[in-house]
């Protein structure tokens, strides 16, 4: 119940297309669901997340759609560039003193062929 | 704003060793967490400090422990080393106060390595 299930394991998309990363999760005590990126030798960069009350957030190329009766929640990556290659990971954490444990899926490693 | 910094960034240890990492937080931050990151187990959770007390655990053997000075700067220590406990070591920290949940902002990492 503590899982986070990410797919697909790899994607490649041309330069200037959607990149699209989806995730499922079990746990329904789940509140908080940030999306990182990590480059080779790099710790984790925190993109973007997301709380149940909303179904959609944008920041710039990155939207994540939150769809909470079928717990899942996806990255979308706009216009996608070739320094968008990098692997993304998602996450979930749950409320009051469970912040601070994050439950990670396994990784999409992005290719964007230019 | 500084980042989160981890120390070392490089580490080899043999077998039946002990090691000792450390984390320097954001600067106002008061929770740090730990991870174990490798090809075949991903992101793992190792545990979270808040206030200088662990207040989340995950499932990993007593081996692997950890503590929080009263600067929020962290250690992990893992005793009597296994070759499989060669992973990146992440830290990462976050404001977190209590029944609210704030980004976790990660470190470089450790990478150690069991010969």
């Amino acid at each position: 119940q503590q899982q986070v299930k990410q797919s697909p394991q790899s994607l490649i998309v041309q330069k200037g297309g959607i990149s699209i990363i989806n995730c499922a999760y079990e746990n329904t005590a789940f509140d908080y669901f940030p999306w990182y990126q990590q480059f080779p030798g790099k710790g984790p960069a925190l993109l973007i997340a997301i709380r149940p009350d909303v179904s959609e957030k944008k920041e710039g190329r990155f939207t994540i759609s939150f769809n909470k009766s079928a717990k899942q929640f996806s990255l979308h990556i706009m216009d996608s560039q070739p320094g968008d290659s990098a692997t993304y990971f998602c996450a979930a954490s749950g409320r009051n003193n469970q912040g601070g444990k994050l439950i990670f899926g396994q990784g999409t490693e992005l290719s964007v062929k230019p | 704003k500084a980042g989160v910094t981890q120390t070392p960034r490089y580490l080899i240890k043999t077998r039946g060793q002990q090691v000792t990492l450390s984390c320097s937080p954001i600067s106002g931050h008061r929770s740090v967490s730990w991870y174990q990151q490798t090809p075949g187990q991903g992101l793992q959770f190792l545990f979270e400090y808040f206030s200088e007390t662990q207040r989340n655990k995950g499932n990993f053997p007593g081996r692997f422990s950890g503590r929080q000075f009263s600067n929020s700067r962290s250690e992990m220590n893992v005793s009597t080393l296994e070759l499989g406990d060669s992973a990146l070591y992440l830290c990462a920290s976050s404001r977190f106060g209590t029944g609210t949940t704030y980004e976790q902002y990660f470190g470089p990492g450790t990478r150690l390595t069991v010969t």
